[in-house]
């Protein structure tokens, strides 16, 4: 069992649809993340959870909106997305310590490869 | 400006030799961390090695060193005795802030490396 788990590993969903990407952390970590990885850019954050608690919203759009019930389960419910949100869509999770970590590692899960019509 | 610069979008090299990715970033803080991560085609991020800003000797583990210039402002990852399951893309990426929290990890465009055999 990886210690990341996302599902599904791919979606197509068409502009009207509502769906959610779903993501689990086995590691007992605190903080949980969504980053999106666009061909030919760099990896962004969308949201981060610490505590369960949203700490980040990196100025994501609201037709995607996170959900997170407890500090292992991370959502993301998508609707009425365009052509262009078309992305892998990666989960991480970290344990995040009271101080300053520069070395803080990030565990990955494998990714949704969306595909929106 | 980029945080991150990787110049080589796509390197080669022959199984069992060494190769070398690059990565510059750019920052004006003293205390900051880098490092590199590797993404196969199952697209699972996957940590590599950590160098810690006031690191005095470069950070090794296993076949994967990090060639640390600081006054140069680069970050290398040096892999030595390639295997044909090095072949993925590699992502240097950059942590920096007062707090050092994950939500200033700023990512590259990465490396497509293909190790023939």
């Amino acid at each position: 069992e990886t210690g990341v788990t996302q599902t599904p590993r791919h979606l197509v969903m068409g502009m009207t649809n509502k769906k959610s990407l779903k993501c689990e952390q086995h590691l007992g970590h605190n903080a949980m993340y969504w980053y999106k990885q666009s061909a030919k850019k760099p990896l962004e954050l969308m949201f981060v959870y610490n505590f369960k608690e949203q700490t980040e919203n990196n100025s994501v759009p609201s037709r995607f909106s996170p959900e997170c019930p407890n500090s292992s389960h991370l959502f993301l419910h998508l609707h009425t997305l365009q052509p262009e949100d078309s992305a892998l869509y990666l989960c991480a999770s970290s344990q995040r310590g009271t101080g300053a970590d520069f070395g803080e590692k990030l565990f990955f899960g494998s990714g949704t490869q969306l595909s929106v019509l | 400006a980029q945080k991150i610069t990787q110049t080589q979008p796509g390197m080669f090299v022959q199984e069992k030799e060494a190769v070398t990715l690059d990565c510059t970033y750019d920052t004006s803080d003293q205390s900051y961390g880098l490092f590199w991560y590797k993404q196969p085609s199952s697209g699972e991020m996957i940590f590599l090695i950590y160098q810690g800003s006031y690191d005095e000797q470069n950070a090794t583990e296993g076949r994967y060193s990090l060639n640390f210039q600081k006054a140069r402002k680069s970050a290398n990852l040096v892999i030595s005795a390639s295997q044909l399951g090095d072949s993925a893309m590699y992502f240097c990426a950059m942590r920096e802030g007062d707090q050092g929290g994950s939500e200033k990890l700023v990512f590259g465009k990465g490396t497509k490396l293909t190790v023939n055999p």
